[in-house]
């Protein structure tokens, strides 16, 4: 079956601590994005890559970092600099067009 | 700046049509897609909108209308499992790097 998987599905990162949210993708999708999602709150797109070795930051990319070495992985690493780092996180894919498939998601918590 | 408005909450009987409204303000505008999500879960594609008019998928409908810089999305015969929250994201440029609405939460009653 094709599709994103993200792990782990919970999270809990301490204080001046990076941690590193896994996604990977069968859809041989070439591009990939990582959403920041709060409660009651839109998706905000932090990264996006849109073929291997490239990518871009999007609205919200302060304290954020990703690496795009293979097609099918698209790891984001939260950083002690992201203050306020508490979120679900997405990611997800496309061929380019208008539709996105999304991962499970990942709930990060501070402790 | 660029922006989505779509309503908070919308509250419907179980089996009837409702109907959540979506207006937008992007610096371009190449199509509003739709997306479900439920609680703790991940969004999922509906239905997306390039030109004017009405897209039906099965029980869902969705319209837009460029010249308003509004669309909605239909749901009729409500089923509980249509419970969810409802995004609408506008695409502002052709890398369809997406604009997201806050999200509609749709409460279904017996």
């Amino acid at each position: 079956d094709g599709g994103i998987t993200q792990s782990p599905k919970y999270l809990f990162r301490k204080e001046g601590q990076n941690v590193t949210l896994s996604c990977e993708q069968n859809l041989n999708h070439d591009a990939m994005y990582w959403y920041r999602q709060d409660p009651g709150q839109g998706l905000r797109l932090i990264y996006y890559s849109q073929i291997v070795n490239d990518f871009q930051k999007g609205d919200i990319a302060e304290g954020y970092s990703v690496s795009r070495e293979k097609k099918e992985s698209f790891p984001l690493t939260v950083t002690s600099a992201q203050k306020n780092p508490t979120a679900f996180y997405l990611c997800a894919s496309s061929t380019l067009d208008e539709k996105l498939f999304f991962g499970s998601g990942t709930q990060l918590s501070v402790l | 700046g660029q922006s989505l408005e779509q309503p908070s909450e919308v509250t419907a009987v179980e089996g009837a049509i409702v109907q959540i409204n979506c207006t937008y303000q992007t610096s371009g505008f190449y199509g509003l897609s739709w997306y479900q999500q439920h609680d703790g879960g991940a969004p999922t594609f509906l239905s997306y909108n390039a030109l004017d008019g009405l897209e039906e998928t099965g029980r869902f409908s969705s319209f837009l209308s460029r010249s308003d810089s509004y669309g909605y999305l239909l749901l009729q015969e409500l089923q509980m499992k249509d419970s969810a929250s409802y995004f609408c994201a506008a695409a502002p440029d052709s890398n369809y790097q997406l604009i997201w609405g806050a999200g509609t939460k749709l409460i279904i009653k017996p």
